[in-house]
């Protein structure tokens, strides 16, 4: 699986949009980026993953570039819940396992 | 909504003792997981398992063992406890077809182990 890069830390205002962004310039053809989240004492929770195209859910955005070599994860009106650990991992459909790396701490501010 | 459900948020044994921890998901999911997570070295498979009564070894299999009945269970047994195996285990469950297999996890299990 390709590796991620994703800044240590970032604050983020209340009610303000979140953006987070990964570095995955190593990514082939076949890898999706998958992005989770962890909560402090709380099991990692899956947000959303996409291959080459934008994606959104109930949760957030996911904006790919075209060059498939960075994203962006998106949360419009981040909240003081949002707080946690964000990951995002690339991988290949048929991969068993999930592979972490340090992440992102993101803390919202009220 | 998935649920993974984790016996225990919380346990403490001694060394030596056989430690069952048990996990359950009402999603009909045919994978099942069991990682561990330690500060600095991540999340680390240890077993997984693809259907009732499969297994495959992961990452870090050493000291541990599983067991796949039913689908919706999925046990993880530490034979003879030792202190290195004092961790947060978390259990994780997913469908097996491409394009669905995002995991879901359960709230974890602190371990420790004296």
């Amino acid at each position: 699986d390709a590796k991620t890069t994703q800044p240590p830390s970032m604050d983020c205002a209340e009610g303000r949009a979140a953006n987070l962004p990964c570095n995955h310039s190593t990514i082939s053809g076949n890898e999706y980026v998958y992005w989770y989240r962890q909560i402090h004492s709380q099991g990692p929770q899956y947000i959303i993953h996409g291959l080459k195209n934008n994606e959104t859910n109930e949760m957030a955005s996911l904006i790919i570039t075209e060059d498939r070599k960075s994203s962006t994860l998106i949360l419009p009106h981040a909240t003081l819940r949002d707080t946690a650990v964000y990951y995002c991992i690339v991988r290949t459909q048929g991969a068993q396992k999930l592979v972490f790396g340090q992440g992102t701490r993101l803390t919202i501010n009220p | 909504d998935v649920k993974v459900t984790q016996s225990s948020r919380y346990l403490v044994k001694r060394t030596g003792e056989k430690v069952f921890l048990e996990c359950v998901q009402d999603m009909d999911h045919e994978n099942m997981f069991w990682y561990r997570q330690d500060p600095g070295l991540g999340l680390r498979l240890i077993y997984f398992s693809y259907d009732v009564k499969m297994k495959e070894k992961g990452d870090i299999p050493e000291g541990y063992s599983v067991s796949r009945e039913k689908k919706e269970r999925f046990s993880l047994i530490l034979e003879s406890a030792s202190t290195n195996q004092t961790s947060m285990y978390l259990c994780a469950s997913s469908f097996a077809q491409r394009g669905r297999n995002e995991q879901f996890f359960g709230p974890g299990t602190r371990l420790t182990v004296l």
